[in-house]
């Protein structure tokens, strides 16, 4: 069945680059999805790649895609304080009627 | 333009009391979805209503009923509490179409079954 796997924990120092990894079973994935929690909030939308691209970068963000490895990969550069979350890899799969599939999320702790 | 609301924020119930949770949406979404989060297992999917009239059960339904009212509204019932549905409840909406799922979330609403 489909599956979707991150790390539960990534440390970085304040200032260098965070990379939080994801790996997703379904090879039929159309979207791959990157959603932020803060904590007592709710989930927010990051970011989206379509499956047929390799990246897309938006301003402190760039995600990755290895297709054939079915990873996916989220860099923050410059890392801050703020970005201390929780990251959640999510993947939408042909005819799953907009239903999507979630990783376990990867906790996000900044170091000053 | 509030997204999308939940009520309460957060509940605590007795084991076999019964309470609806309320969500509402202002995005004019065609989909809903009901999402329960458990310390380290991500979100794991309830209940999920494709279009105004049609709801279906996710990965987790057992315990848990839902109406969707309008195209605005979708609640979720729990109508004999136990200690196991103490978790963090999440609705969600999304608009259909064929591009990629956005989906919008709720603040949660944090239930306490004791």
């Amino acid at each position: 069945g489909e599956d979707v796997e991150q790390s539960l924990f990534l440390s970085v120092r304040e200032g260098d680059s965070s990379v939080i990894n994801c790996t997703y079973t379904d090879s039929s994935s159309t979207y791959l999805y990157w959603y932020k929690q803060e904590p007592g909030a709710g989930l927010q939308l990051l970011t989206y790649i379509f499956s047929n691209m390799d990246m897309k970068q938006d301003q402190r963000l760039t995600v990755l895609l290895n297709k054939k490895d079915k990873h996916l990969s989220l860099r923050i550069a410059d890392t801050q304080t703020g970005d201390s979350a929780i990251y959640f890899c999510a993947e939408s799969i042909k005819d799953s009627n907009y239903q999507l599939i979630w990783g376990a999320g990867t906790k996000l702790i900044i170091k000053p | 333009n509030a997204g999308v609301t939940q009520t309460p924020k957060f509940q605590v119930l007795k084991t076999g009391q019964s309470m609806t949770l309320q969500c509402a949406q202002d995005m004019n979404h065609n989909s809903m979805y009901w999402y329960r989060q458990d310390p380290g297992m991500g979100l794991r999917l309830i209940y999920y209503s494709a279009s105004e009239g049609t709801t279906d059960k996710g990965e987790v339904p057992n315990g848990y009923n839902v109406s969707r009212l309008n195209k605005r509204e979708f609640s979720l019932r729990l109508e004999s509490a136990a200690p196991s549905q103490t978790s963090v409840y999440f609705c969600a909406s999304s608009d259909r179409g064929g591009g990629p799922s956005l989906q919008y979330f709720g603040p949660g609403t944090r239930l306490t079954v004791t």
